[in-house]
């Protein structure tokens, strides 16, 4: 199984900071990751796709990059409605989400 | 306008089924995978497995191998997903989400029913 490491966990930051997370494989897929936004008591909205396309309706202030190994989510300025946990997920021969970033204000 | 809609709640004794619908709208249903997700009180995002509409094809996360049966009605446009022997850690939100692509499990999920809420409790 492939065992995808998300970092940091949670992190602190301010209205307009430029936030990057991270997430590892323990084997390359490619470019068959997804990234999304949770907000309490709400499902999952899906923010990026195949590692960098970015879904429609999504801000552009969300990009996401990377292929094999290594990819990050980046938010180029931060929003107040961005606070919020954030989840990679891979789509190998199984799928798998990493463990989840939760992204609050400083 | 393109919808999943899922079965209510449901409370479950320890070694009971449960078995979770998830209704599609305002889309080709045969077209775009399913997959289950579900998410533990407090916990993060764990994925089940998918259903392929079109063909029945399935795969399960191995640590769901032998518990879980996905199924599909095309005449109704639905999906099921039944979860065998229930434990009390398997109380969760179960979610169903189509893939934003077509013809492949592959890419993200882009539309996601409201969540059904599942408790195991003797």
């Amino acid at each position: 199984d492939i065992q995808m490491t998300q970092s940091p966990s949670s992190l602190s930051a301010s209205i307009g900071d430029r936030v990057t997370i991270t997430c590892r494989a323990s084997q390359s897929i490619s470019s068959w990751l997804a990234w999304y936004q949770q907000k309490p008591g709400e499902a999952p909205k899906l923010l990026i796709y195949r590692a960098s396309i970015l879904q429609s309706g999504v801000p552009s202030r969300f990009s996401g990059s990377g292929s094999g190994t290594e990819f990050t989510l980046t938010i180029s300025s931060l929003q107040p409605t961005d606070f919020a946990t954030y989840y990679c997920q891979h789509f190998d021969s199984y799928s798998g989400f990493g463990q989840g970033t939760r992204l609050g204000i400083k | 306008q393109v919808q999943l809609v899922q079965s209510g709640a449901e409370v479950k004794k320890p070694g009971a089924s449960m078995k979770v619908s998830c209704k599609a709208s305002g889309y080709p249903f045969t077209g775009y995978y399913i997959h289950w997700v579900r998410q533990g009180p407090g916990q993060g995002l764990e994925w089940m497995g998918w259903i392929n509409p079109n063909s029945g094809g399935t795969k399960y996360a191995q640590r769901f191998q032998d518990r879980v049966t996905m199924t599909r009605d095309t005449s109704i446009n639905t999906a099921y997903m039944e979860v065998n022997s229930l434990r009390s850690d398997d109380t969760a939100i179960y979610y169903c989400a189509r893939v934003v692509e077509m013809t492949t499990p592959r890419a993200g999920m882009d539309v996601w029913g409201q969540g059904t809420t599942v408790t195991v409790s003797s």
